[in-house]
């Protein structure tokens, strides 16, 4: 069945430190990977993708995310991170097919403190 | 740059009642989809339609939803007879032909029902 694992419910970091959110999801032949960021009260906004080509992407406000096909991973990750950054980050993964749905994980909370 | 725009941002509704959510997909986009997200957890997948019929739909759009395009550029999310655990943040997104199985998502209507 199609899933997409994200084990941390919560990751409590400080300031200025960094952080990584994981992401898995279960094998396909071909898939296309999203991380998108929900600030509270507000709606989905995307953070970065993995369509094709580099493993290594990189989104908006200083995230990245490796795609690891042996792993079935899709990790994101930030060198330092600000307390802007709090918020529910959702990956997302497209298995193709007819209709491209997405399939969302549970969400991670990111709760920096300073 | 264009978006995806929902209306109302929030609508609140008594049990039994008939609502229609609205969405205005970004224009010459192709396919539409609608996603619920039920406060504190993940978004889920409702349904998806392309070229004026429903493509896929999940285990939740029952007989009580239904979805409409009207008149080529909204795109509608009815849900007959609301029950209480209909209250969720609805999630509309449009993909184009280009776009390459990216989804643009709307704001979401926050739908509450008593």
């Amino acid at each position: 069945a199609q899933s997409v694992t994200q084990l941390d419910s919560q990751v409590p970091v400080f300031e200025e430190a960094p952080v990584e959110l994981r992401c898995n999801y279960s094998s396909s032949v071909s898939v296309y990977l999203f991380w998108y960021v929900q600030y509270p009260n507000q709606g989905l906004q995307l953070l970065l993708k993995y369509l094709s080509g580099s493993t290594l992407v990189k989104g908006i406000n200083g995230f990245e995310a490796e795609f690891n096909k042996s792993q079935t991973s899709f990790h994101l990750r930030k060198p330092s991170v600000h307390i802007s950054d709090t918020a529910e980050y959702f990956c997302a993964v497209n298995y193709g097919g007819a209709t491209n749905k997405l399939i969302f994980g549970t969400g991670t909370l990111l709760a920096v403190q300073p | 740059e264009p978006e995806v725009t929902q209306t109302p941002s929030h609508q609140v509704t008594q049990m039994g009642q008939e609502v229609i959510l609205r969405c205005v997909p970004i224009s010459n986009h192709l396919y539409f989809y609608w996603y619920r997200q039920i406060l504190g957890q993940k978004v889920e997948f409702l349904v998806s339609f392309y070229n004026n019929e429903i493509s896929e739909k999940s285990e939740i759009f029952d007989d009580q939803f239904s979805v409409e395009r009207p008149d080529g550029s909204n795109f509608t999310l009815k849900i007959r007879s609301t029950k209480l655990e209909d209250s969720a943040m609805y999630f509309c997104a449009s993909v184009g032909r280009s776009s390459y199985n990216e989804q643009f998502f709307g704001p979401g209507t926050r739908l509450t029902v008593l």
